[in-house]
């Protein structure tokens, strides 16, 4: 069955960096686009980005510039790396397995917290 | 980007009646390939991941109650919960999965009367 499993979470200064994992397994990696979304404490759910499995991506406007989606398939893992962290930034957040084409569902992890704070 | 529009924000319903949530996409969700509507519904307890509960707008995921129950294509869906127990308090999203860039509704708290 499909598994994600977020790590990298934490508490970090406003302006500061974090790397963000999440270990893909249950189906073949390579072969789907991944998504990281998040949700701000109390707040409803904003997607971030996504990267196609040829590598092609997009982002939201709130994050554009400042973050980076990767993917290494030969490890079947998936990272953000945020840059320039803001304290509207601070979030519990997601990776989803994209449902591919003409796929039935996406599937989620159960997320890891992001706090920016000084 | 697609724009997900919910209503009602919140609702109270008591313990057995019926509990109705709408969804409204700014474009089709429609994929005439394969003829399903790529919209989601999710439910979110406080502390919990969201769950999903409804796939191609009307398919129940494995496990889930068949008090929720699924309706619409095209732009306009509704969530449905026949008979509410004390368990469906929460607040529920549709999303839509039709683009890569995936949004979702502002959410429904759905409460006890």
């Amino acid at each position: 069955q499909v598994q994600l499993v977020e790590s990298g979470g934490g508490v970090v200064q406003p302006g500061g960096s974090l790397r963000l994992s999440c270990a893909a397994s249950g189906f073949t990696f390579s072969n789907y686009g991944m998504h990281w979304v998040r949700q701000a404490p109390g707040k409803g759910l904003e997607w971030v980005t996504f990267i196609r499995s040829d590598g092609y991506n997009k982002y939201a406007d709130s994050v554009k510039g400042r973050f980076t989606i990767s993917r290494d398939n030969s490890k079947n893992t998936l990272y953000l790396q945020m840059n320039s962290l803001r304290p509207e930034d601070t979030a519990v957040y997601y990776c989803a397995k994209d449902c591919g084409l003409a796929g039935m569902r996406d599937y989620w992890g159960q997320g890891t917290l992001v706090t920016v704070s000084s | 980007d697609i724009v997900m529009t919910q209503s009602p924000d919140s609702l109270a319903v008591s313990l057995g009646e019926r509990a109705t949530i709408n969804c409204r996409s700014s474009q089709s969700l429609l994929y005439s390939a394969n003829n399903k509507n790529y919209l989601a519904w999710y439910q979110q307890k406080p502390g919990q991941p969201p769950k999903l509960l409804i796939y191609w707008a009307s398919t129940r995921e494995s496990g889930v109650p068949d008090r929720f129950s699924g309706s619409g294509s095209g732009t306009d869906f509704t969530l449905t919960i026949s008979s509410l127990q004390a368990e469906d308090v929460a607040i529920y999203y549709c999303q839509q999965y039709y683009t890569s860039v995936r949004t979702f509704g502002q959410g429904t708290k759905v409460e006890i009367k």
